[in-house]
């Protein structure tokens, strides 16, 4: 039972470089997000999608942006990573009230 | 400016003893609200749950408890064990689902 899966775990970007972070689920949920957690912070929604082909900002989206092709995929894409975008990532699905969340994606931007 | 407002960032306590975290909100809106619990390199794990209608919950050793007067609500774990120590985090959410979360609280339990 895999849950809600983010590669990769550790991530260190020069500034300016693209990438994009993986999330995965496996539980047929609709509604998936992705967060920040920054110290002093706690969570910060980024981005969030409420089902296949549907996205929306969340209340930190400037520098990131995000797609749902599938109900099983979140991609999380930097487009241009700034020192101020270092933190640590956490994809959630949810299916009611009952929210998963992944590991957690350490990025580094220097 | 942050909705869900943890003002203790740290709380030390005894093996044994009562853990009270505190949090403040101030959006009304927000009907429903969650304690997670998180252990280093690991994602939140749900802990517990209050709906607005409800002024307390239980789940074994865990009870939250909410003052919609007060947008006060605050997780009681009795008793502490050494395997609470983590960072709590309270959020809330309201009727969009959108999770607003507090800065967590770091539980240390002493033996």
């Amino acid at each position: 039972n895999a849950g809600v899966t983010q590669t990769p775990k550790f991530q260190v970007l020069k500034t300016g470089q693209s990438m994009t972070l993986q999330c995965a689920q496996d539980m047929n949920h609709e509604y998936m997000s992705w967060y920040r957690q920054d110290p002093g912070m706690g969570l910060r929604l980024i981005h969030y999608s409420v089902g296949a082909g549907i996205t929306d900002q969340g209340e930190v989206p400037n520098g990131y942006n995000v797609s749902r092709s599938t109900t099983e995929d979140f991609p999380l894409r930097l487009l241009s990573a700034a020192p101020s975008q270092t933190s640590v990532y956490f994809c959630a699905s949810r299916t009611g009230e009952s929210i998963f969340f992944g590991q957690g994606t350490r990025l580094t931007v220097v | 400016d942050q909705q869900v407002k943890q003002n203790s960032p740290s709380l030390s306590v005894q093996e044994g003893r009562i853990s009270i975290l505190n949090c403040d909100y101030t959006n009304s809106m927000f009907d429903y609200f969650l304690w997670y619990k998180k252990y280093p390199a690991e994602g939140p794990t749900f802990l517990i749950s209050i709906s607005s209608i409800k002024d307390k919950n239980e789940d074994g050793r865990f009870t939250v408890f909410l003052n919609k007067s007060a947008k006060h609500l605050s997780l009681h774990i009795v008793p502490s064990q050494p395997g609470d120590s983590a960072v709590y985090f309270c959020a809330a959410s309201a009727f969009d689902y959108k999770l607003s979360f507090g800065a967590g609280t770091t539980v240390t339990v002493r033996a």
